[in-house]
């Protein structure tokens, strides 16, 4: 069955501490990844996406995720986060083949102290 | 310019009426997908359109669930007999569609369903 992981529901950090936040999939075939975030009060936005290319993607306020296809896995990292980062991030993939339905994983929600 | 824009905000109703919301999607975007979000959980696909037909509708969850796009812009999600279990924020998402799948999806704020 298709499915996203995130490993951790929440997550606690001071300001410039560095973030990981993990996400595994299980798909078939050739898949699109991305990840959105959800600031407070706000709609959900895209952060970044892979569908294609070096697998090293870069977002928007400074966020990088890596595709590691022989793990299954689309990790999303920031080197030093800003209290401004606080909010829930989800990971999501849909496949070329699939159509256009994207499976969400279940989100991490990041705190970051000032 | 403007979002995509979901009404009512909020729709509090009894268990076994029936509820529309209602989805606008950004101006031009022929793409719009439908979700619905539980309480602790990412959102979980309905359906999507592309244009005025629904182009995947596998994620419905049964036939009391049923969504409209007729002229391939404004769509209403439609749930007849509602049951306390479809409680839950219900998101509406646009898209250009014109890479695809790899289409960043732009999202409302959603419609709080409360069935008590």
């Amino acid at each position: 069955a298709q499915s996203v992981s995130q490993h951790n529901h929440h997550v606690i950090l001071s300001e410039a501490a560095s973030l990981e936040l993990g996400c595994n999939y299980s798909y078939g075939g050739t898949v699109n990844l991305f990840w959105y975030v959800q600031y407070p009060g706000q709609h959900l936005q895209l952060l970044l996406k892979y569908f294609s290319g070096d697998p090293l993607v870069k977002g928007i306020k400074g966020f990088e995720a890596e595709f590691i296809k022989s793990k299954f896995s689309f990790n999303l990292r920031k080197p030093s986060v800003q209290w401004s980062d606080t909010a829930e991030y989800f990971c999501a993939v849909n496949s070329n083949t699939g159509g256009f339905k994207t499976i969400f994983g279940a989100g991490t929600r990041l705190f970051v102290k000032a | 310019g403007a979002g995509v824009s979901q009404t009512p905000s909020n729709k509090v109703t009894e268990k076994g009426k029936y509820v529309e919301l209602r989805c606008d999607p950004i101006s031009g975007h022929t793409a719009l997908y439908w979700y619905r979000q539980s309480l602790g959980q990412g959102p979980e696909f309905l359906i999507y359109f592309q244009g005025t037909g629904a182009a995947d509708d596998s994620g419905l969850p049964n036939d009391r669930f049923f969504a409209v796009r007729p002229e391939g812009s404004v769509s209403t999600l439609k749930i007849q007999r509602t049951e306390r279990g479809d409680s839950a924020v219900y998101l509406c998402a646009s898209s250009l569609a014109r890479a695809g799948p790899t289409d960043t999806q732009y999202f409302g704020p959603g419609t709080r369903l409360t069935v008590l």
